[in-house]
């Protein structure tokens, strides 16, 4: 079973702060890394998908970096609003395999 | 509409009984995963298929059985339901293995 880890487990920001949070993954035999948002009675949604050392992806005021040498990804979210609220999910897969391992998640609670 | 279903959406059931998850898709994709989610631990694989022929165990598949009834159809059973499978389960596709997976809404799942 591999080891997919995210910190902090939840967060409470006010509205207009910028955040950031972390996954961390097996640094061999990496493949591709992703990210996904899941709001509260939804579904998850997937945000990036990251294959590339030293990638970075951006959508709208949330972005993601990728180092699979340390096995870490940050998502950064630049001045969270309200409907940022959610859990925000990692996972990863490897070259040796067909199924996503997930990390536990980081809430993020949004306060107007 | 959307692009996976699954139903039920709610189901409060006793230990022992026999349980159907049931899950369809119209976005065409081969892969359909089912998962289940427990506060803190994200979401695990429970079973998943590449195609109709093609079964594969999960994580955690023990008490779980699977049929891929047709590309668009896969179901979950749970044979004889104990009250540690209390969870919300998740139907997922994705085109190819390692693409970005779309998910259903989700069924949660009480067994007292």
């Amino acid at each position: 079973i591999l080891n997919v880890e995210q910190s902090p487990q939840s967060l409470h920001v006010q509205e207009g702060d910028s955040t950031n949070f972390t996954c961390s993954f097996p640094s061999s035999n990496f493949y591709a890394l992703h990210w996904y948002r899941w709001e509260t009675a939804k579904s998850p949604e997937a945000l990036f998908v990251m294959t590339l050392n030293g990638d970075e992806k951006k959508k709208g005021r949330i972005s993601a970096t990728l180092n699979t040498k340390e096995g870490y990804s940050y998502l950064y979210i630049k001045g969270s609003q309200p409907e940022d609220s959610a859990t925000y999910l990692c996972a990863f897969i490897g070259n040796a395999g067909n199924m996503l391992t997930f990390g536990g998640g980081t809430r993020l609670m949004v306060k107007p | 509409d959307a692009d996976v279903t699954q139903t039920p959406r709610n189901r409060i059931t006793k230990t022992g009984k026999r349980i159907m998850l049931e899950c369809s898709q119209t976005k065409g994709h081969d892969r359909m995963y089912w998962y289940r989610q427990d506060p803190g631990l994200g979401l695990r694989l429970i079973y998943y298929s590449f195609d109709v022929k093609d079964i594969n165990k999960g994580e955690i598949s023990d008490g779980y059985s699977v049929s891929r009834q047709a590309q668009a159809k896969f179901s979950l059973s749970l044979e004889s339901a104990i009250p540690n499978q209390t969870a919300l389960y998740f139907c997922a596709t994705s085109e190819r293995h390692r693409e970005p997976q779309h998910f259903g809404d989700g069924t949660r799942l009480s067994i007292l």
